[in-house]
């Protein structure tokens, strides 16, 4: 069985301000983990992914995330905010293997961002 | 084509009605699948199909749920009997095998 959680379903930041997007998975398998971003009345964009290469994965729009299997996390982070990210985040776990294709998700974080 | 389209965007539905939602993948795209999305939820999986060969139909809510692909292309999902709780978001995903989805738009199903 697999699920995530993402922590906050609202979060506000800034204009130039980190963003910071918490997502906590459970897995009994090595997971891949995704973050995709949704904007109003579009479909799912895959930010980045994680398949068990390098831990550290950077994705466009200079998104990035961390895999720390120890605290079983994959937050989205970025530097310095701009008004088009906001939109809805999704984070979402699948694993190598029978089922794979079945994507996981959690229940979103809406990003607002301040002028 | 440049990517997935779905149609209708949009659809209104008396309780009862029956409808069919219509997915046309990106070319050559073996990998089809189907996500509802209720209010306020992350997507859920309804059902895979692989070319013509719908290998997973475990996420369908109920018998009234049906979906196909008979040429391995363009898929539709029907409702039977269109339920309130059937109002969602409806995404289409498709992809080669074993590789990254790509997202329709959605259909968005208001059932009255």
């Amino acid at each position: 069985a697999q699920s995530v959680t993402q922590l906050g379903s609202h979060v506000s930041v800034s204009e130039g301000a980190l963003v910071l997007l918490r997502c906590n998975y459970s897995s009994s398998v090595p997971p891949y983990l995704f973050w995709y971003v949704q904007y109003p009345n579009q479909g799912l964009q895959l930010l980045l992914k994680y398949t068990s290469a390098a831990t550290l994965v950077k994705g466009i729009n200079g998104f990035e995330a961390e895999f720390k299997k120890s605290e079983t996390s994959f937050h989205l982070t970025k530097p310095s905010a701009h008004m088009s990210d906001a939109a809805e985040y999704f984070c979402a776990v699948t694993h190598l293997g029978a089922g794979s294709y079945q994507l996981t998700f959690g229940k979103g974080t809406k990003l607002s961002v301040i002028p | 084509g440049a990517g997935v389209s779905q149609s209708p965007r949009y659809k209104v539905a008396k309780r009862g009605q029956d409808v069919a939602l219509r997915c046309d993948p990106i070319s050559g795209h073996v990998s089809l699948f189907w996500y509802q999305q209720a209010l306020g939820q992350g997507p859920e999986f309804l059902t895979y199909f692989q070319n013509e060969a719908q290998l997973d139909k475990s996420g369908l809510p109920s018998d009234r749920f049906f979906a196909e692909r008979p040429e391995g292309s363009v898929s539709t999902l029907k409702i039977q009997r269109t339920q309130q709780e059937d109002s969602a978001v409806y995404l289409c995903a498709s992809s080669l095998a074993g590789t990254s989805k790509f997202f329709g738009p959605g259909t968005r199903l208001t059932v009255l």
